[in-house]
């Protein structure tokens, strides 16, 4: 199976602040890559997904973006930081297209 | 486009009771469906999923799931439930042709003594 590290656990960063949230993967290579928001009572929403190096679809118009410079690593970025980007961020990896997904530990942000 | 729709956003139920979480998905296509479990301060991890083939799908700590491709669901059970089964839920769709996962909005599951 694989593994899927994010870091940090947790952030607290003041409003215009950049962000940069960095995921790797183990145990596989040239997954999908996923980028979620978690928030209480709205399920996980897709933010971005990437099918190889370079490659991100971005699925909500907003204030963060996607790079995926390497096979197994995914970075979630904002240049300026809003208070609507507060939320619990997870990473996720599949081997396929209808594959079991694999979730990281997340990263709780709270922009202040 | 498709969507989950988790009807039910709590549930309690007593211990050794069965239990059953709603989902319903909406697809004009082919699609694949999850069950995933969220346990508190844990991250996210598969239960089950359907594929192809049987409809009833079994999966991990005696969850089963039926998909029902005329009343487009996907509802989780369990005959009897235990403490340790309180958790959120999540129900998952991915429409064939795509790489996109759709979740629902989540069930949380309370087992009380």
């Amino acid at each position: 199976s694989q593994t899927i590290h994010q870091w940090p656990a947790t952030l607290v960063q003041p409003v215009g602040s950049p962000l940069s949230l960095e995921c790797t993967v183990e145990g596989t290579s040239n997954p999908n890559l996923y980028w979620y928001r978690q928030a209480a009572g709205r399920g996980l929403q897709l933010l971005f997904y990437s099918v190889g190096i370079g490659q991100i679809s971005s699925e909500v118009p907003q204030n963060l973006s996607a790079s995926r410079p390497q096979d197994r690593q995914f970075i979630l970025s904002s240049k300026k930081l809003l208070l609507s980007d507060s939320g619990f961020y997870l990473c996720a990896s599949s081997g396929g297209p209808y594959n079991e997904q694999f979730f990281g530990p997340g990263t709780r942000l709270t922009v202040l | 486009a498709q969507s989950v729709t988790q009807l039910d956003s709590q549930v309690p139920v007593f211990e050794e009771a069965p239990v059953e979480l709603r989902c319903n998905y909406s697809s004009s296509v082919s699609v694949y469906l999850f069950w995933y479990v969220q346990y508190p301060n844990q991250g996210l991890q598969l239960l089950l999923k359907y594929l192809s083939g049987s409809t009833l799908v079994k999966g991990i700590n005696g969850f089963e799931a039926e998909f029902n491709k005329s009343q487009t669901s996907f509802h989780l059970r369990k005959p009897s439930v235990h403490i340790s089964d309180t958790a959120e839920y999540f129900c998952a769709v991915v429409t064939s042709g795509t790489y996109k996962y759709i979740f629902g909005t989540g069930t949380r599951l309370k087992v009380l003594a």
